[in-house]
């Protein structure tokens, strides 16, 4: 079992829509959870992270994450085309710079 | 605009032939990772650095590949002999030393291609 688990997807949304973006994981040890997004033949570009548990808001993007469960939620509102991208969950240890990713989950946004 | 740059940024190379990948960090990043990036395994730390000294190179096939700082503003990534199975983006990332929130930045990627 990977330590990092998201699906690929793609997920095919139309403009508008509020998009759910997860990943699950296995280390407890887990205490920042970073998004990131990454646009074709691109880097990833940190979106935004998270310390602990609950939900931090920027603008249109939510971020969420349940330890009980080691789950880990993104939510995209009013999501527009140029929110097509692959988003890769990230979650790192407190001390401990080294990030484990999840594969991404492609979004594709249709005007 | 501060930002990792990688050269080169695309690479065709033949079966057996030694590539070198260079990444030259943010100025004042003590913090150098090695990324590489395929379809079916997503993205995999091959090794990383602070204070140009190597902390962790577990992911890196040993007998292939080497990675080093020859300098604070200087990491390489070898590959010799290449194999088709090694074709792949290679990202490096820096980032400050930190135990907190702060995170890393990625280079634009070496987009390496052996045949």
């Amino acid at each position: 079992q990977k330590e990092v688990e998201q699906d690929p997807g793609p997920l095919s949304v139309p403009e508008g829509a509020i998009v759910s973006l997860n990943c699950t994981y296995s280390n407890s040890a887990f205490q920042y959870f970073m998004w990131y997004r990454q646009y074709s033949r691109k880097g990833p570009e940190l979106l935004m992270y998270t310390y602990s548990s609950g939900n931090k808001e920027d603008g249109r993007f939510t971020a969420q994450v349940d330890k009980s469960s080691k789950y880990i939620s993104l939510f995209i509102r009013d999501s527009q085309p140029s929110d097509s991208a692959t988003y890769l969950c990230a979650p790192r240890p407190t001390g401990f710079q080294k990030l484990v990713f999840g594969t991404g989950t492609r979004l594709l946004v249709s005007p | 605009d501060a930002r990792v740059t990688q050269t080169p940024r695309h690479k065709v190379t033949e079966m057996g032939q030694e590539v070198t990948m260079r990444c030259q960090p943010i100025l004042g990043h003590n913090t150098v990772f090695w990324y590489r990036q395929t379809m079916m395994q997503g993205l995999e730390l091959l090794a990383y650095f602070r204070n140009r000294a190597p902390l962790d190179d577990s992911g890196m096939p040993k007998d292939r590949f080497s990675a080093e700082m020859p300098d604070a503003t200087l990491a390489t990534l070898k590959i010799q002999p290449s194999e088709p199975r090694d074709s792949a983006v290679y990202f490096c990332a820096s980032g400050p030393y930190d135990r907190g929130g702060n995170t890393i930045y990625f280079g634009e990627g070496s987009w390496l291609t052996v045949v």
